[in-house]
């Protein structure tokens, strides 16, 4: 079975501030891992998603994260927020093998402060 | 860019009612999801289709939802009777799903609201 634990249910950050988003997984199997970001009343939107291939990621609009296989983590960073990064966003699992769905973790409210 | 199209946006029933939600996915993606996002919290899975066949739907509350994507393209999800615990956004995705990891595209959702 898999599971994503995400930290802290609301963040708040100032306009130019570092965003720190954490994400902790668990997988039986070599995971892939996801961060989407959801608007108000909108679907959800990859930000980016790890695949092995490189342990740094780097996704859209400045947002990078980095997998850290001893601490079973995959926390998302902007080094510097924007007005337009306040949203809700959620950190995903889906194993290797068998079912292919994502397991979603239950978000992570962004707050940005002027 | 092509994008996961759905409707209605927005639903409002009363309970006991039927609700019939539509989904188009990607062309020439051969999996579809629906999720379940019940407010304040992430999405879950209701039903896994690829192609025209169900690999998933163990989640699916099977008294009341059932699922359908009879020629392996668009997919009907319905809810009869609905009840208040209804109430969310429903969202479908696809993904090629041809290995390694596909990514989901997401619709914009459905937001049901059952009174």
């Amino acid at each position: 079975a898999q599971s994503v634990t995400q930290l802290g249910s609301h963040v708040s950050v100032s306009e130019g501030a570092l965003v720190l988003l954490r994400c902790n997984y668990s997988s039986s199997v070599p995971p892939y891992l996801f961060w989407y970001v959801q608007y108000p009343n909108q679907g959800l939107q990859l930000l980016l998603k790890y695949t092995s291939a490189a342990t740094l990621v780097k996704g859209i609009n400045g947002f990078e994260a980095e997998f850290k296989k001893s601490e079973t983590s995959f926390h998302l960073t902007k080094p510097s927020a924007h007005m337009s990064d306040a949203a809700e966003y959620f950190c995903a699992v889906r194993g290797d093998t068998g079912r292919r769905a994502l397991t979603f973790g239950s978000g992570t409210r962004l707050q940005v402060q002027p | 860019e092509a994008e996961v199209a759905q409707s209605p946006r927005y639903k409002i029933t009363e309970k006991s009612q039927a609700v019939a939600f539509w989904c188009d996915p990607i062309s020439g993606h051969a999996t579809l999801y629906w999720y379940r996002q019940i407010l304040g919290q992430g999405p879950e899975l209701l039903v896994q289709f690829q192609d025209e066949s169900v690999v998933d739907d163990s989640q699916l509350p099977k008294d009341r939802f059932s699922a359908e994507r009879l020629k392996g393209v668009d997919s009907t999800l319905k809810i009869q009777p609905a009840e208040l615990g209804d109430s969310a956004m429903y969202l479908c995705a696809s993904s090629l799903a041809r290995g390694g990891a596909d990514t989901q595209y997401f619709g914009p959702g459905t937001r049901l609201t059952v009174l």
